[in-house]
């Protein structure tokens, strides 16, 4: 049963430090997403790529946050320095974009981030 | 973007159908209407999605209204499990060149509550 894979689930972290969460999408698949939510903001879009290059990270901010692909197996999100404010569950969301239809998201289970 | 609006939350019994309907009056002619789920600590789960046509899969059926201004999901037996929060999407055609398909903008949705 293929399925999104994230890493960490749980990271605790003080303020200040270097935080990189780790996505592996679905084999085969060509687009990938990263979502944030809050009990405040809900689901938000981050950032996506689509065969690994970035197509838009107007989500991000950009001070801090950076998001990219090494290879099509993983993809990354960096936060540096970390904020109390990014405490967050940050989902990876893979899809196979195909010309004309429409593409269905599988997300993983979730990177739970508390900044303290 | 079209918006979605849908109830906050709603009360369903075991074994019954559950009906969750989505107001869309904004909606454009080339807008796609997609449902997810979001069981508690889980990422979201793709439901079904359909443009003019009612549509059905093994999860649910979504039944569209003539003039698309509206959409209600139908879960045919409602278990235990399908306790979650469920979202009502928008989401424009993919253009013909293959890019440009952004990502899922999840609102609020419907908190549903399954009472054995």
């Amino acid at each position: 049963d293929a399925r999104v894979t994230q890493t960490p689930r749980h990271k605790v972290t003080e303020m200040g430090q270097e935080v990189t969460m780790r996505c592996q999408p679905i084999l085969g698949h060509n687009t990938v997403f990263w979502y944030r939510q809050t009990m405040m903001q809900g689901l938000e879009l981050l950032a996506y790529f689509r065969n690994r290059a970035p197509l838009d990270d107007s989500g991000m901010p950009k001070d801090r946050f950076s998001a990219e692909m090494p290879d099509a197996t993983l993809a990354t999100l960096k936060i540096q320095p970390s904020e109390p404010r990014d405490s967050a569950v940050y989902f990876c969301a893979s899809g196979s974009a195909r010309a004309r239809t429409q593409e269905t998201q599988y997300f993983g289970p979730g990177t739970r981030l508390l900044v303290l | 973007d079209a918006k979605t609006t849908q109830p906050n939350s709603m009360e369903s019994n075991e074994e019954e159908p559950v009906h969750l309907p989505c107001n869309h009056s904004t909606i454009s002619g080339t807008d796609y209407i997609h449902w997810y789920r979001q069981l508690p600590s889980q990422g979201p789960e793709y439901v079904i999605h359909g443009l003019t046509s009612n549509v059905n899969n093994r999860m649910a059926s979504l039944a569209i209204a003539e003039d698309r201004k509206s959409s209600t999901l139908i879960l045919h037996r409602a278990t235990l499990r399908d306790a979650a929060v469920y979202y009502c999407i928008l989401k424009p055609q993919e253009y013909p060149s293959g890019g440009g398909a952004d990502g899922l903008t999840f609102g609020k949705g419907t908190h549903l509550i399954i009472q054995p």
